[in-house]
């Protein structure tokens, strides 16, 4: 089982509509937690950082839950702009150590 | 904010060549930085954590003597690919951490081994 887990999509959403990503981590002792986004040949640009009182940032909401050990995205009103993938990211305790989901992938379409 | 300059950003070499890739934080002093590999439509693999000033910390199944990595100062990491071979070719990247701005990442190189 992978340490980070992210269902791969591709989701594939009309503009305006909501989406929500979820991730899984493995090892409960995982301290930080972000979602990065990366656009094809890019390099991953952080979004937002996650915590447990959950986090808003315009469109975009995380939550984190501790006991079930997941951390989900949620993208309001969606924009052609949002097309990328969307990376869950943890950070292991005790040092800098991240671990990367696969990413999941989404499509805006007009 | 922060930034991470990597060069080249692409690069094409012959097969057995080996190539050298910069990291370099340009506004911050950097005492970790991390080298991540990516193949098509895969996610980023850590390959290694650099620190400054001592040897780098390799991830399982990554060859350090394959994948030489320096870290001679607080704003340069270097990643040497060495005798390189097509199987090498992919996108690398390099991040540095810090604690207020999480993971700012490089713009990665591609490189291409022909």
């Amino acid at each position: 089982r992978k340490e980070v887990e992210q269902d791969p999509g591709p989701f594939n959403v009309p503009e305006g509509a909501t989406v929500a990503f979820n991730c899984t981590y493995s090892n409960s002792a995982s301290q930080s937690f972000f979602w990065y986004r990366q656009d094809c040949r890019k390099e991953p640009k952080l979004l937002m950082s996650v915590y447990s009182s959950g986090n808003e940032d315009g469109r975009f909401t995380a939550q984190l839950n501790r006991a079930s050990q997941y951390i989900s995205l949620l993208i309001r009103d969606s924009k052609l702009s949002d097309s990328a993938t969307y990376l869950c990211v943890v950070n292991r305790a005790g040092g800098f150590k991240t671990i990367f989901g696969a990413g999941t992938r989404l499509f805006v379409k007009a | 904010g922060a930034v991470v300059s990597q060069h080249p950003s692409w690069v094409i070499c012959k097969s057995g060549t080996s190539v050298k890739i910069e990291c370099r934080s340009l506004d911050f002093q950097a005492t970790t930085m991390f080298w991540y590999r990516q193949f098509p439509k895969q996610s980023l693999m850590l390959m290694a954590t650099s620190n400054e000033g001592s040897k780098a910390t390799y991830e399982q199944g990554v060859e350090k003597d394959k994948f030489l990595i320096n870290h001679a100062s607080l704003t340069l990491s270097t990643l040497t690919v060495t005798s390189a071979h097509p199987e090498d070719s992919s996108f690398y990247i390099c991040s540095a951490a810090r604690t207020d701005y999480g993971y700012t990442f490089g713009s990665g190189t591609r490189l291409t081994i022909v």
